[in-house]
């Protein structure tokens, strides 16, 4: 199994553009979760989903974030426009119906917003 | 969410065990105890989880005190592979799904 897989890895954009990060969760899994992690305020969970379904977004900064999962195999977490502030690592995980507990994570979309 | 606490940094040396502690004086009784580690540059991985027994797997084990407010994250015999921060973190049974992760604790192992 190819575990969890971000895109891009790493993603350099500048003060108010639009940026989206991907993930493809392991096959079969059907939960999904988006980290956020800086040196300031650690790993903070963002928004999960269940079966495609967001069940609680009350981690997303504001407005300017949104995440989508239109399918089982991909999720996307958009932030519109960026700010110096967003720059950090985002992580996707997922898990699996069977292992009620442990998540696995991918290895990390580092963003900079200059 | 249940709140832990767990030393800042800890250091040891390979080859010989390694005692992770953790305070988690508020869990309730319905709060599963997870630890979680990040090596350097990746993202966190699940090492253990328990509710009141102690446990061991291929990896570490878990020891829990009898009054299940502090537990230990054993790992027998340390090698350099081992050095990353450890996340000790409580989750009510309902709402596994949820893991709030503090500052761990930053392990160094000296060969």
């Amino acid at each position: 199994d190819a575990g969890v897989i971000q895109s891009p890895r790493h993603e350099v954009t500048e003060m108010g553009q639009e940026v989206t990060l991907r993930c493809k969760p392991i096959s079969g899994h059907n939960s999904l979760f988006w980290y956020r992690q800086t040196m300031m305020r650690g790993l903070e969970l963002l928004i999960y989903f269940n079966n495609n379904v967001p069940i609680d977004d009350s981690g997303m900064p504001e407005d300017r974030f949104s995440a989508k999962m239109p399918n089982a195999s991909f999720s996307t977490l958009k932030i519109q426009p960026s700010e110096p502030r967003d720059s950090a690592v985002y992580f996707c995980a997922s898990r699996g119906r069977g292992q009620r507990y442990e998540q696995f994570f991918g290895p990390g979309t580092r963003l900079t917003v200059l | 969410d249940a709140k832990t606490t767990q030393p800042n940094s800890m250091e040891s040396n390979e080859e010989e065990p390694v005692h992770l502690p953790c305070n988690h004086s508020t869990i309730s009784g319905t709060d599963y105890i997870h630890w979680y580690r990040q090596l350097p540059s990746q993202g966190p991985e699940y090492v253990i989880h328990g509710l009141t027994s102690n446990v061991n797997n291929r990896m570490a084990s878990l020891a829990i005190a009898e009054d299940r407010k502090s537990s230990t994250l054993i790992l027998h015999r340390a090698t350099l592979r081992d050095a990353a921060v450890y996340y000790c973190i409580l989750s009510h049974i309902q709402g596994a799904q949820k893991l709030v992760f503090g500052q761990g604790t930053r392990l160094t192992i000296n060969p």
